[in-house]
């Protein structure tokens, strides 16, 4: 079983809003773990978008704006990026990832499709 | 404005060893905040952490590609390497290489290394 699991895919209409899942491997808690979201879009490399630990422990990336936001649903054991107020320009690809046994892992991405 | 930009062969024979530069503008590379890190990414697939290394010189690699990479640092250039030995097709990917902070704040474009003969 992956360290992180996320949905392949999500689709999402213009104006709404997106909640994107990160779910850690069973026996590892995610109360524990900062989760740190990235954006791909097509051609290009990843950017940062904010990491998310508890609401008093977070980090917005640098010119990322505020409708991206993280949380933790620790009843599913997992991340979550909620992206509000969808615009087109936020159809890419997205990661999380963790800081897990001594490296990074990274989930296997979420293809959102704004439409 | 942190600037990171890789460089290497795009071509490389299956069996032989992968070798990438990635040159570090608008910061330090010696500074023990920050980590230096390579990630790849095969066409139409996820992301993949190769390992990392530290202004000081201190490492961490991916269980996955442990017995065959070596990460290193040129402070006198400003720029770190990555060194994967014995590649097959499968390291055929967009290698990125990136500066670790509170996250992977700064990534380079992305190098594409081919493996085949």
């Amino acid at each position: 079983q992956a360290v992180l699991t996320q949905p392949s895919s999500l689709s999402a209409s213009p104006g709404a809003s997106a909640s994107l899942t990160c779910t850690l491997r069973s026996g590892i808690n995610v109360d524990t773990y900062k989760i740190y979201w990235y954006q791909q879009k097509p051609g290009s490399p990843p950017q940062f978008l904010l990491k998310y630990k508890s609401d008093s422990d977070k980090q917005q990336g640098s010119g990322v704006p505020s409708r991206f936001s993280g949380s933790k649903d620790a009843s599913a054991n997992a991340g979550i990026l909620l992206i509000s107020g969808l615009q087109s320009e936020d159809e890419a690809d997205y990661y999380c990832t963790i800081w897990h046994s001594g490296g990074v892992v990274f989930g296997g991405g979420t293809k959102l499709t704004v439409l | 404005q942190v600037q990171l930009q890789e460089s290497g062969p795009g071509l490389v024979k299956p069996s032989q060893t992968l070798s990438l530069t990635c040159a570090v503008s608008g910061d330090s590379i010696s500074s023990a905040s920050y980590y230096w890190t390579w990630i790849r990414q095969p066409a139409g697939k996820g992301l993949e952490w190769i390992g990392r290394i530290s202004g000081t010189g201190s490492t961490n690699y991916s269980p996955s590609f442990q017995s065959r990479v070596t990460i290193s640092v040129d402070a006198s250039k400003n720029q770190f390497s990555l060194e994967l030995t014995s590649v097959t097709a499968a390291d055929t990917a967009v290698y990125y290489c990136a500066r670790d902070y509170w996250g992977l704040e700064y990534w380079g474009q992305g190098a594409l290394v081919t493996v085949s003969s």
